[in-house]
């Protein structure tokens, strides 16, 4: 079975901090995402990468930073957290298939609070 | 704009009853691939189900089906004979070259 694992379920950070989320899957996939979930408003894409050292920003990439130094692990940083980047955050792997085919699998999210 | 939308934001039914959750999508693409996942309270994606633009053959997998019609450009998804372990989140979501996520249907089985 395919695993992603996040480091965190849930996380309470002060405003200002610099917040790291870290995301690791085992099935050697070559893709990697992060996702931000709040009510109403579905997933939103904020970062991926294709591959080790290479990041695409997503639709709302304003705030976040990522970083993929190695294929397995893809993490998530927010600078300076703010209150309005309390939320849930997933982490999701697939592999590079031709085309839009890509079943992407996702890990089981760490709800952040910025207080 | 929405390219994903899923107008149902909550659906409550008793055991053993039907539930169908609707899909509306819009791309101008001629391929794409639609998606099914559900969101358990654990709070993993799983998916369920995926099928290309090219293929509106509707099918049936165990209690879970689904009718994909281009013409509407919907893609809606029936849980026969719910059960409580149902009880979920349910996305839709829609790969026409990254994949957008509607806002999520939340339905909750009753005993």
């Amino acid at each position: 079975d395919v695993k992603v694992t996040q480091s965190s379920r849930y996380l309470v950070k002060r405003t200002g901090e610099k917040v790291f989320l870290e995301c690791v899957q085992d099935m050697d996939h070559e893709n990697m995402f992060w996702y931000r979930q709040d009510p109403g408003l579905g997933l939103r894409l904020i970062y991926f990468s294709y591959d080790v050292k290479m990041k695409e920003k997503g639709d709302i990439p304003e705030g976040y930073s990522v970083s993929r130094e190695k294929k397995e692990r893809f993490s998530l940083i927010l600078e300076s957290a703010s209150t309005n980047q309390t939320s849930m955050y997933l982490c999701a792997s697939s592999h590079d298939e031709a085309g839009f085919e890509n079943i992407q699998y996702f890990g089981a999210g760490t709800r952040l609070s910025v207080l | 704009a929405q390219k994903v939308t899923q107008a149902q934001t909550e659906i409550s039914v008793v055991e053993k009853e039907d539930v169908t959750l609707d899909c509306v999508y819009e791309t101008r693409d001629t391929t794409y691939y639609l998606f099914w996942y559900k969101q358990p309270p654990s709070g993993e994606l799983v998916f369920l189900i995926r099928r290309n633009s090219f293929d509106e053959q509707n099918e049936i997998s165990g209690r879970y089906s689904w009718n994909f019609q281009k013409s509407t450009s919907s893609f809606n998804f029936t849980i026969t004979a719910s059960q409580v372990v149902d009880s979920a989140v349910y996305f839709c979501a829609l790969n026409d070259y990254k994949l957008s996520f509607g806002a999520g249907t939340t339905v909750t089985v009753r005993a």
